[in-house]
């Protein structure tokens, strides 16, 4: 089975402070994904990954940045983070290939807070 | 380029069947469905591809128009297991765009 693990469940954090989110996929996936989950919103895309170093932006990446330095783990990083930040944030990975849009897998999600 | 769900929310009673739409103002080349419980992360059910294939799930099964940029998934004899929040994703140019997402309560 595919396995998408997120470092946090639960965040807290202050305004201005620099927030990481890690996201690690065990299934070679090549693709990778940041969505934030608000209500009556749906998921929306934030960065995704279509291989190591490589990001592009998706509907919402204002605010965010993203890293990728090996295949199977997909960062994003709040620059300085901001209570209109606070949310749901989940991770995602896919197959890549074929250049098909593939069924994603999803991580448990990481729920932040910024006070 | 956000795909637009319908209902937002339904609620059910055990065995009852209900449907979900999901529409688009782009052309599509795929529809995605994904079911998210509570409290858990959103699970893949299926992707109806242009030109009519079908893949997923046995007991849950949806409809692909490609002409109206339409998908719709049909529920069928519900069960209490089918309660969650069901959200399509269409496919555009390589990117997934969800919906926002439609609440489905399936009562005793």
């Amino acid at each position: 089975d595919v396995k998408v693990t997120q470092s946090s469940r639960y965040l807290v954090k202050r305004t201005g402070e620099k927030v990481f989110l890690e996201c690690v996929q065990d299934m070679d996936h090549e693709n990778m994904f940041w969505y934030r989950q608000d209500p009556g919103l749906g998921l929306r895309l934030i960065y995704f990954s279509y291989d190591v170093k490589m990001k592009e932006k998706g509907d919402i990446p204002e605010g965010y940045s993203v890293s990728r330095e090996k295949k199977e783990r997909f960062s994003l990083i709040l620059e300085s983070a901001s209570t209109n930040q606070t949310s749901m944030y989940l991770c995602a990975s896919s197959l890549g290939a074929g250049g098909q849009v593939h069924e994603q897998y999803f991580g448990p999600g990481t729920r932040l807070t910024v006070t | 380029q956000q795909p637009v769900q319908s209902p937002q929310a339904v609620i059910l009673r055990e065995g009852e069947d209900a449907v979900i739409n999901c529409s688009s103002s782009k052309a599509l080349y795929s529809v995605h469905w994904y079911r998210q419980k509570h409290g858990e992360a959103p699970v893949f059910l299926m992707i109806l591809l242009k030109g009519g294939e079908q893949k997923g799930h046995d007991k849950i099964s949806a409809s692909f128009n490609e002409k109206k940029q339409q998908s719709s998934l049909y529920l069928t004899a519900s069960q209490l297991s089918y309660s969650g929040t069901y959200f399509c994703g269409t496919e555009i140019l390589n990117n997934l765009f969800f919906g926002t997402g439609t609440r489905l309560t399936v009562i005793p």
